[in-house]
């Protein structure tokens, strides 16, 4: 069946750094843009970023742009999402879905479970 | 501080209908799909309606939705103790070059 599933989370200082995994399986991978969706604990949903089908455009929230990077291998059927820099606001679960498009802008029509990152010292 | 606003809550009895408005500007829903995401308590947020006013699916009709300019709205008739859940708007905006959520808002059943 059609699955995301995340993986990489966990406690870390700020400043350091953590990479998320998203693995794909069900369906053409290659074939959807990818997000990563965070939430902070007791508050909304906010958007991350997304990149194209192809990995040819990225866009990001102002929140995390130039500290973390998203990336895909449609070979591997995996997103990624590096975090650098990373402060006790990024503290959320973080969700990858997948867009109904090729270009980002038409909705997640699935998601994953979600992966808990806490930075803390 | 999100570009779309919802109402923080709704409530009403089993069996009534509820509406959720989500208001936005030219640069988002007006031009762009909006869809609706439902989040229960301790789960992952799951598509209700996708470009404006369609349902995938499994998701029965009690859920419509609709867009105006630069509004849209969510309705949920028969209302189930299992519709407890907060929901979310969501859209594109073009100005921005970033997909955007709305503030979210929790419809409680009496």
């Amino acid at each position: 069946q059609v699955q995301l599933v995340e993986s990489g989370g966990g406690e870390v200082q700020p400043g350091r750094s953590l990479r998320l995994s998203c693995a794909a399986s069900g369906f053409t991978f290659s074939n959807y843009a990818m997000h990563w969706v965070r939430q902070a604990p007791g508050k909304g949903l906010e958007w991350v970023a997304v990149v194209w089908y192809d990995g040819t455009d990225k866009y990001y929230a102002d929140s995390v742009k130039g500290r973390f990077t998203i990336s895909r291998d449609n070979s591997k059927n995996t997103l990624y999402l590096q975090m650098n820099s990373l402060r006790a606001d990024d503290t959320s679960v973080y969700y990858c879905g997948r867009d109904r498009g090729v270009t980002g802008d038409h909705g997640m029509d699935v998601w994953g479970q979600g992966t808990t990152v806490t930075v803390s010292s | 501080q999100s570009v779309l606003t919802q109402p923080p809550s709704v409530s009403a009895a089993p069996g009534q209908k509820v509406t959720i408005s989500c208001s936005g500007s030219n640069s988002n829903i007006d031009g762009n799909y909006v869809s609706w995401y439902q989040q229960l308590p301790g789960t992952a947020p799951k598509l209700l309606i996708y470009e404006n006013d369609k349902r995938p699916s499994g998701i029965p009709d009690r859920f419509s939705g609709s867009k105006s300019d630069t509004s849209a709205t969510l309705g949920i008739t028969g209302l189930q103790t299992g519709d407890e859940a907060d929901y979310y708007c969501g859209t594109w905006d073009s100005s921005l070059s970033d997909y955007v959520f709305g503030t979210g808002t929790k419809v409680t059943v009496l």
